[in-house]
């Protein structure tokens, strides 16, 4: 089966940088995702990785190693409004198409 | 097309009455997600459609819980003889199934159990 772990929560503060790491196992790994869902709100997608490497988009960047089983998301120039829950989610092969997702990563950005 | 849209957004009912949420796709995708997501928790996943085919079922869905997807259009998901375990938001999701396929969610059904 899947196992996805990512840190429960993280602080950080506005205009810091912050890591958020993932490490995941699987049979056919096909793919990491980033989502960031807000308290009561939809998932909303972040980024994508399949390939080894940093994928950067703005102020958000993922980077994979699927060797290690591991991909971090980070965050650059903090906000207020990046606090939220970040969602690492992995398809697999061998599971079927859906994407598994860990529970998430609660980051608090404070002033 | 706005995105996914769910309704009814949020669900009160007695236990062991039976509730249905109703999931409308953005139009051009051809899969179709049902996640349930509980506090604290990522979703997880529950089954899936591509367009009116039901392929993939989760060992979290019981015999109490039925998905259809007529005509490959919008969705139902019937939980029938609600347990109060059945508490949860329910989340339905849609793609294109194409290269990275990325899937995009609504707002969510939000189901309390009394």
């Amino acid at each position: 089966g899947q196992n996805i772990d990512q840190p429960t929560e993280m602080t950080a503060t506005e205009g810091a940088i912050v890591q958020i790491n993932c490490t995941y196992q699987t049979s056919g790994f096909n793919g990491l995702f980033w989502y960031q869902q807000h308290a009561g709100e939809a998932p909303t997608f972040l980024s994508y990785n399949v390939l080894d490497g940093l994928e950067e988009k703005g102020r958000f960047s993922s980077f994979l190693s699927r060797s290690k089983g591991y991909s971090y998301l980070l965050l650059k120039e903090l906000q207020m409004k990046d606090s939220a829950s970040y969602l690492c989610a992995v398809r697999d092969r061998q599971a079927g198409t859906a994407l598994i997702f860990g529970k998430g990563t609660t980051l608090s950005v404070s002033s | 097309d706005t995105g996914v849209s769910q309704d009814p957004r949020h669900k009160i009912t007695k236990r062991g009455q039976n509730v249905t949420f109703r999931c409308d796709p953005i139009s051009e995708h051809n899969r179709l997600y049902w996640y349930r997501q509980t506090l604290g928790q990522g979703p997880e996943f529950l089954t899936y459609f591509q367009n009116e085919a039901q392929l993939e079922k989760s060992r979290l869905l019981s015999d109490r819980f039925s998905a259809e997807r007529p005509k490959g259009s919008f969705s139902t998901l019937e939980i029938q003889r609600t347990e109060q375990g059945d508490s949860a938001m329910y989340l339905c999701a849609s793609s294109y199934y194409q290269g990275k396929e990325e899937l995009f969610f609504g707002e969510g059904s939000r189901l309390t159990v009394l």
